[in-house]
């Protein structure tokens, strides 16, 4: 157990909606990281929040969004959604540098 | 480049040493990584090299960095049928100015018993 927790694990929607990933880092952890994987993309950097302020964007669509919130969780939106954003999308912290821990992933699943 | 390249898949038997190698194009890289992934489950950080060390050792892996090839290479001793997953290797930059990773595709090793 990494001490990262995502939540749904699993999420079941259709085209157009939109849905949002929450994920709680580890204790202490300031920076949270969100990534997506797909078969046909492998592992995909999507955007870096440290202590409630954005770091880094990497390949995120403009449907998609994040935040990080005082007590440090995370929240990953999507919207608009279709069928080629099913994939998994990972969280993971870090607090110091060479160190970065993933949660248990959200598989999505847009029918 | 943003490649970081490994061969796809590795089948070894069990109790044989298993070698999974990376090599990556940025020479600013801090720090390199290996990744275990199991079917349906989230990425286990196994170890991490920071970029002036040669080599790393952990019980049964070890952790060889050529800066010169840009080559990484991941052995593990006593291969065990457990160890049957997906290997990532990955990268952080100091060019990036954040802790992003970038990942490599992904080895399959498959251990026979």
């Amino acid at each position: 157990d990494s001490g990262v927790t995502q939540t749904p694990k699993h999420l079941i929607t259709a085209t157009g909606q939109r849905v949002t990933l929450r994920c709680s880092p580890r204790s202490g952890d300031l920076s949270v990281y969100w990534y997506q994987q797909s078969l046909d993309q492998g592992l995909q950097f999507l955007i870096q929040y440290y202590n409630g302020e954005e770091r880094a964007k990497g390949n995120i669509l403009e449907r998609f969004s994040a935040q990080q919130f005082p007590d440090l969780h995370s929240e990953l939106n999507l919207s608009s959604l279709e069928l080629g954003d099913s994939a998994l999308y990972f969280c993971a912290s870090s607090a110091l540098p060479g160190e970065q821990y993933f949660g248990p992933g959200t598989r999505l699943t847009v029918t | 480049g943003e490649d970081v390249e490994q061969s796809l898949f590795l089948s070894v038997r069990e109790g044989d040493s298993s070698v999974i190698n990376c090599t990556y194009t940025d020479s600013s890289s801090t720090y390199l990584y290996w990744y275990k992934q199991e079917p349906g489950a989230g990425l286990q950080l196994l170890t991490y090299i920071f970029s002036n060390m040669d080599m790393k050792q952990d019980q049964r892996l070890t952790v060889l960095l050529n800066k010169k090839d840009k080559h990484l290479s991941l052995r593990i001793a006593d291969t065990q049928t457990g160890d049957s997953a997906i290997y990532f290797c990955a990268e952080s930059r100091s060019s990036s100015n954040t802790g992003k990773l970038i990942f490599g595709q992904g080895t399959t090793l498959q251990v026979k018993p």
